[in-house]
């Protein structure tokens, strides 16, 4: 069965502190993608990245970068220096090849608070 | 701002009314799915529609429907609400539903007290 699992509850740093949030999803399909979606305190969901289960390169993106790894099952998600505005819930999220309706599957969320 | 729109933003009612909540999706995307998040649950899928026709049911209760309209807004509607259906609803919107997956874009949020 299709699983996102984040057991990061929640973290704390201090402002410029790097800091990593965990994902570890489990799926029988072999295509299949995985998301990042950031909710900060105004609740809305922003979408940060997508990455097909075939392509295995890591991506960066400012002070952002995921490091995705098929033998292990993680997609995990750094952001470096982090600054008071990354204060956020981050959720981890996958969608199977396998299921037309490629709907989102979300683990439970990283709550992260950046101190200043 | 995802282009995504909802209303309304807040809604507060009482147990065993009826409402409604409304999605635009953004412009060119023929997708729209319905998604709750509440406190116990996590961020759950609800249904999909894709240009006018149901693709996919979630963990969506019997009391809960939907549907999409020719403009491709969709409405979710919630019916003999009870104190467990307070969350926040969220729509999303993609530019199609099928392979390779884009990314859905998320409205803003319908938060639903029911009292």
């Amino acid at each position: 069965a299709q699983k996102v699992t984040q057991a990061q509850t929640e973290i704390s740093v201090v402002e410029k502190e790097d800091v990593t949030l965990d994902c570890v999803y489990e799926t029988r399909d072999t295509t299949y993608y995985l998301f990042w979606y950031k909710q900060p305190p105004s609740g809305e969901l922003v979408f940060l990245i997508r990455r097909n289960s075939f392509d295995e390169q890591n991506e960066i993106s400012g002070r952002y970068s995921w490091n995705f790894q098929k033998s292990t099952s993680s997609f995990n998600f750094t952001i470096t220096a982090s600054q008071v505005v990354d204060s956020a819930v981050y959720f981890c999220a996958l969608s199977e090849g396998g299921d037309s309706s490629y709907k989102l599957i979300f683990g439970s969320g990283t709550r992260l608070l950046v101190r200043p | 701002d995802s282009g995504v729109t909802q209303t309304p933003k807040h809604l507060i009612t009482a147990t065993g009314q009826r409402v409604t909540l409304r999605c635009s999706p953004r412009s060119g995307d023929l997708s729209v799915y319905w998604y709750q998040q509440s406190l116990d649950q996590g961020l759950q899928f609800l249904i999909q529609y894709y240009n006018g026709e149901e693709r996919a049911k979630g963990n969506i209760l019997e009391r809960f429907s939907a549907q999409q309209f020719p403009d491709l807004h969709s409405e979710l509607n919630l019916s003999s609400l009870e104190l467990g259906d307070s969350a926040l609803y969220f729509c999303a919107s993609s530019v199609v539903s099928g392979n390779p997956v884009h990314e859905q874009y998320f409205g803003p949020g319908t938060r639903l007290t029911v009292t």
